[in-house]
């Protein structure tokens, strides 16, 4: 069990481009989350996945966002033509069903 | 809907002083509660969780939390404070192993 491994962690973009974070969860983990965290917020909840199939998606999450989940491994959270109000720090979770949710190290991403 | 109330955004005590960090929860259905700690550019630690057992939970770190549905609250208690604890703390509901909600945060600061 290496825990859960996000990877970049940390990406600087110029606004207009698009950019894609991985997320690789526990192995044994059905259930895989998306937030966004501002500084000094608590962390929004984005987008869950259980196996390959997305259940919920955030108001939060406009039409530039996509999110897959491929096979129900490792998924993939895009950002199409960034905006300076997306700088955030992106964190991704998993979980199984025993309520046992455990956190990425995140993604911190600024948009200059 | 479900949320969590965090009182205090910021919280300082003395090394060796009781801790407590507060939590109130609103949820039509029963709850469950977690605390969890971040510290800067990290992801978040689970310290404990309420998942409808013991209804005083025991963490990790000498943290500990009582559900009082009376009192619609899951506080957050440590007797005695170590340096090592400064960091921000989130408080978080979920249902059927759904996603989290969390709070906006305690950032809790420990005097020497």
């Amino acid at each position: 069990d290496t825990g859960v491994s996000q990877d970049p962690r940390h990406k600087i973009t110029k606004r207009g481009q698009n950019v894609t974070f991985r997320c690789d969860p526990i192995s044994e983990h059905n259930r895989l989350y998306w937030y966004r965290q501002t500084l000094g917020q608590g962390p929004e909840f984005l987008t869950y996945f259980q196996n390959e199939a997305q259940l919920e998606k955030s108001r939060l999450l406009s039409d530039r966002f996509s999110a897959e989940r491929p096979k129900g491994s490792f998924s993939t959270l895009e950002i199409q033509r960034t905006e300076q109000g997306d700088s955030a720090m992106y964190l991704c979770a998993s979980s199984n069903n025993n309520y046992g949710y455990t956190f990425g190290s995140g993604t911190r991403l600024t948009v200059v | 809907a479900q949320s969590v109330t965090q009182l205090g955004s910021h919280v300082s005590v003395s090394e060796g002083a009781l801790v407590l960090l507060r939590c109130n929860y609103s949820s039509s259905v029963p709850p469950y509660l977690f605390w969890y700690v971040q510290y800067p550019n990290q992801g978040l630690q689970l310290l404990l969780k309420y998942t409808s057992a013991a209804t005083l939970v025991k963490g990790i770190n000498g943290f500990e939390a009582e559900f009082k549905k009376s009192e619609t609250s899951f506080h957050l208690t440590k007797p005695s404070a170590h340096m090592s604890d400064a960091a921000e703390y989130f408080c978080a509901v979920s249902y059927r192993n759904e996603k989290l909600t969390f709070g906006t945060g305690t950032r809790l600061t420990i005097i020497p």
